[in-house]
Formats: structure tokens, C-alpha cells, sequence
């Protein structure tokens, strides 16, 4: 059974810079062909943010490209989020998934940007 | 990119009724749409993909269907299990996007 697990800080502050990790265990990281993020503010509804292939190979949302930076590091297992000058509007529950052919996320993590 | 609006927003049903949420994506895009459950608290988990796909281990009572721009879910005698927010995402384009959520709630 593939399991993800978000980790990152709990509270950044207001342009900092926040890195998450999510790390999957019970199968290879190359199990899923691309492995997303997804955020969602406290309330609100579900942000795709990006993804990354097992390869490296990135898709990004145009919207939040210039602020998010996808990672992969396959000798670990392990793929990471990078969000940089983060605001209040960054604060949200962050989802590591794979939504390709299988359906695999993470419990999320919650993120609060505040001063 | 392309714009998916969902409705209802919310809704409220008693156990045993059936619903119906409608995705409308501002273009094309063949059967590329899942369906999600969301209950509080929890990651989304996807019921239907494909627009009309049931999910391993989903019950029947989840029927997916449309294509093109118009999508539904219908969720036949609503069980108390049900009570949660759905989520329908588009993956035809970058980049993805999701409708903004149907809440169901007992009436």
C-alpha cells in the first residue's frame, strides 16, 4: 500500500521561504508517473499547484509558477515543494498526491503564514 | 485556462434522497474529469475518474456521467456515509483545476 507523508514547518513568515517534503513508502517513488501538489485554504476549495515526473520533468500552474519550485529526489523517495516570499494568501493545507492512474494523498499539512 | 463551475455549492438532503452536482468546464474536454470526496479533515478521495469510472471499492450508488462540458454526479439514496464535499477536477489542460466544491448536508 503506497502511503505519502507531508513534512514542512508549520508557520513561516510573511516573505520567507517554505519548503515541504513528501515522502512515499510501500512502493517506488517511480510507481507514480507524476507525482502533484495540491493546497487548500482553511474554507476554501482545492488548488492544483504543480507536478513533477519520476524523470524531473515539471508542469506548473501559470499562476504560481514564479513562487513554486518542484523537486525530486528519487535515492530517498522523497519529492519537495519550494515556495518562495510567501504571503498570508500561502496559507492553506498542502496535499502531496499522485492523481494519475491510482489515486494516492498525503494527510496534509497545514501551513500558516503569519508575522 | 479552463474554468470549471460547480453547483450547487451546497445542498441538503435527507438519507435515502437522491443528488445530483453538475460541473460545467468552459471548454471541452472529452471525459478528462474525476469526482472526489472530501470529508473534514481528510485528503479528498477520488470516487469516479474518467467522468464516468467508478473507483475500485466505491459503491454503486455514485453514478459518474457527462462529457464534453457538462458532467454530474449522482449519488443514488443518499447513505449517512455520504454526508461530505465533492470536488470534480478537469486534467484535459494545464493547468488542472478544480470546481469550487458541493457541500451535502443533512437535511
Amino acid at each position: 500500500q503506497v502511503q505519502l507523508q507531508e513534512s514542512g514547518p508549520g508557520l513561516v513568515k510573511p516573505s520567507g521561504t517554505l519548503s515541504l517534503t513528501c515522502t512515499v513508502s510501500g512502493a517506488s517513488i517511480s510507481t507514480c508517473d507524476w507525482w502533484t501538489w495540491v493546497r487548500q485554504p482553511p474554507g476554501k476549495g482545492l488548488e492544483w499547484i504543480g507536478e513533477i515526473h519520476h524523470t524531473g520533468i515539471t508542469n506548473y500552474n501559470p499562476s504560481l509558477k514564479s513562487h513554486f519550485t518542484l523537486s525530486i529526489d528519487k535515492s530517498r523517495s522523497q519529492f519537495s515543494l519550494r515556495l518562495s516570499s510567501v504571503t498570508a494568501a500561502d496559507t492553506a493545507v498542502y496535499y502531496c498526491a499522485c492523481l494519475t492512474a491510482d489515486d494516492y494523498w498525503g494527510q496534509g499539512t497545514l501551513v500558516t503564514v503569519s508575522s | 485556462d479552463i474554468q470549471v463551475t460547480q453547483s450547487p455549492s451546497s445542498l441538503s438532503a435527507s438519507v435515502g434522497d437522491t443528488v445530483t452536482i453538475t460541473c460545467r468546464a468552459s471548454q471541452a474536454i472529452r471525459n478528462d474529469l474525476a469526482w472526489y470526496q472530501q470529508k473534514s479533515g481528510k485528503a479528498p478521495k477520488r470516487l469516479i475518474s474518467a467522468a464516468s469510472s467508478l473507483q475500485s471499492g466505491v459503491p454503486s450508488r455514485f453514478i459518474g456521467s457527462g462529457s464534453g462540458t457538462e458532467f454530474h454526479l449522482t449519488v443514488i439514496s443518499l447513505q449517512p456515509e455520504d454526508f461530505a464535499t465533492y470536488f470534480c477536477l478537469q486534467h484535459n489542460r494545464y493547468p488542472w483545476t478544480f470546481g469550487q466544491g458541493t457541500k451535502v448536508e443533512i437535511k
